[in-house]
């Protein structure tokens, strides 16, 4: 079956741009998380969803980071007004609600 | 929050040898813990996991022992293969919430 999906799998922008970074979780999966992942380190965790309710946000480093899962499925992550600290790889992961968590790709997303 | 270390950061080993990965945690709660292998510009797959209640787990050349007394957890790969080369994350989970620690850079040598 289909795993988690990111897309684009590359982004660049410009400081002070926004971007909307996408993620299909795998089919029925109720849990949803977001991490950023730095060079050289281990995923960090961002936010979390299940289903369409955001139960903790509290990895997101400002308020210019946005999440949201309007129908339970499909989530974004945006990013308003882009600083070069924001450049990481974005990985998306699903679970059951049960771990373990099964991780997509990922975005990485440089800022230029 | 809980708090993981993970040593050490690089790991270079011979093609057969056995290699061992370890990593601490802090809070008492965290009753989950996985090992990711991810592979450069790939996604975190999991390679294996175990839980709270179990002390050792093995599968075919991998293994991974749990001391919940010391909060400590260990990945043992034994014969390795160049293709076990990877960056390796432990996390630690309380409550549904994976931390991670910051990775092992494994190179087999041939």
């Amino acid at each position: 079956g289909a795993g988690v999906s990111q897309s684009p799998r590359y982004k660049v922008a410009k400081r002070g741009q926004d971007v909307a970074l996408r993620c299909d979780p795998i089919s029925g999966h109720v849990s949803l998380f977001w991490y950023q992942q730095a060079l050289g380190q281990g995923p960090e965790f961002l936010t979390y969803f299940q289903n369409e309710a955001q139960l903790d946000k509290s990895g997101l480093p400002s308020d210019r980071f946005f999440a949201e899962r309007p129908e339970g499925s499909v989530s974004t992550l945006k990013i308003q007004r882009t600083q070069q600290e924001d450049s990481a790889v974005y990985l998306c992961a699903s679970s059951d609600g049960r771990q373990p968590q099964h991780f997509g790709d990922g975005t990485r997303l440089s800022i230029l | 929050g809980e708090n993981v270390e993970q040593h050490p950061s690089t790991l270079s080993v011979q093609e057969g040898d056995s290699a061992v990965i370890k990593c601490t945690y802090s809070d008492s709660a965290s009753n989950y813990f996985p090992w990711y292998k991810q592979e450069l510009g790939k996604r975190p797959q999991l390679i294996i996991d175990i839980r709270s209640n179990v002390g050792e787990k093995k599968d075919q050349r991998i293994a991974v022992t749990l001391n919940k007394t010391a909060k400590h957890f260990s990945l043992h790969i034994t014969e390795t293969q160049p293709e076990d080369s990877a960056v390796y994350f432990c996390a630690a989970v309380p409550e549904g919430q994976f931390y991670f620690g910051t990775g092992t850079s494994l190179t087999v040598i041939p």
